[in-house]
């Protein structure tokens, strides 16, 4: 299995700011990772997919980038509605797997 | 917009057999791929597996001797069946459209394993 490592584990911003969370590949997955963001209580949301690509209609503030085994996640206006856990999930090889998330905190 | 919901039973008894049920409204599974996934209490998500709507399926090999996915293509709906479990299958469990790529889930049905 692949395992994917994020970090950091959680993290505290304040409103406007910048955030940045990663996630590490064990071995190279080309660009076949996705990011979700999961509040409590209600569905995980795909935010990127394919590393880079934006779903339509989330928000242009987020947006993904990386390749291989390094990936990011960054969020460049902090909202209070993006308190979440954030996950990334590898798609190159079976079974898929996931970080542990990143959680979100509002300063 | 599609929308998925897990159904099943809350609480099961160690060594018996999980069901859930998935059924999903503002669109059909064909032709799509369609997937289970859960996280237990203070862990990440696992990937359970996926199901093609013709029937085809791939499972995570931690997995694979005690879980089946199928999918009723006249009802609208797919079903994760888990046997033999323990409290390590204790978890929200999630139903999601997509197979690399699950881009609308359920909201999670939490399933507790115990006597």
């Amino acid at each position: 299995d692949i395992q994917m490592t994020q970090s950091p584990s959680s993290l505290s911003a304040s409103v406007g700011d910048s955030v940045t969370v990663t996630c590490q590949a064990r071995q190279g997955i080309n660009n076949y990772l996705n990011w979700y963001q999961h509040k409590p209580g209600k569905a995980p949301k795909l935010l990127i997919y394919g590393a880079s690509n934006l779903k339509t209609g989330v928000p242009s503030r987020f947006s993904g980038s990386g390749s291989g085994t390094d990936f990011t996640l960054t969020i460049s206006t902090l909202q209070p509605e993006d308190i979440a856990t954030y996950y990334c999930q590898q798609y190159h090889n079976l079974p898929y797997t996931f970080g542990q998330g990143t959680k979100l905190e509002i300063k | 917009q599609v929308q998925l919901q897990e159904s099943g039973p809350g609480l099961v008894k160690p060594s018996e057999t999980l069901s859930l049920t998935c059924t999903v409204s503002g669109g059909s599974v064909s032709p799509h791929y369609w997937t289970w996934i859960r996280r237990p209490p203070g862990k990440g998500l696992e990937w359970i597996g996926y199901i093609y709507f013709t029937g085809s399926t791939n499972y995570n090999p931690s997995l694979k001797s005690r879980v089946t996915i199928s999918i009723d293509t006249s009802k609208n709906h797919f079903s994760l069946t888990l046997n033999s479990v323990t409290a390590a299958d204790t978890a929200m469990y999630y139903c999601a459209r997509g197979g690399g790529t699950p881009d609308y889930w359920g909201q999670g049905t939490p399933v507790t394993v115990s006597s």
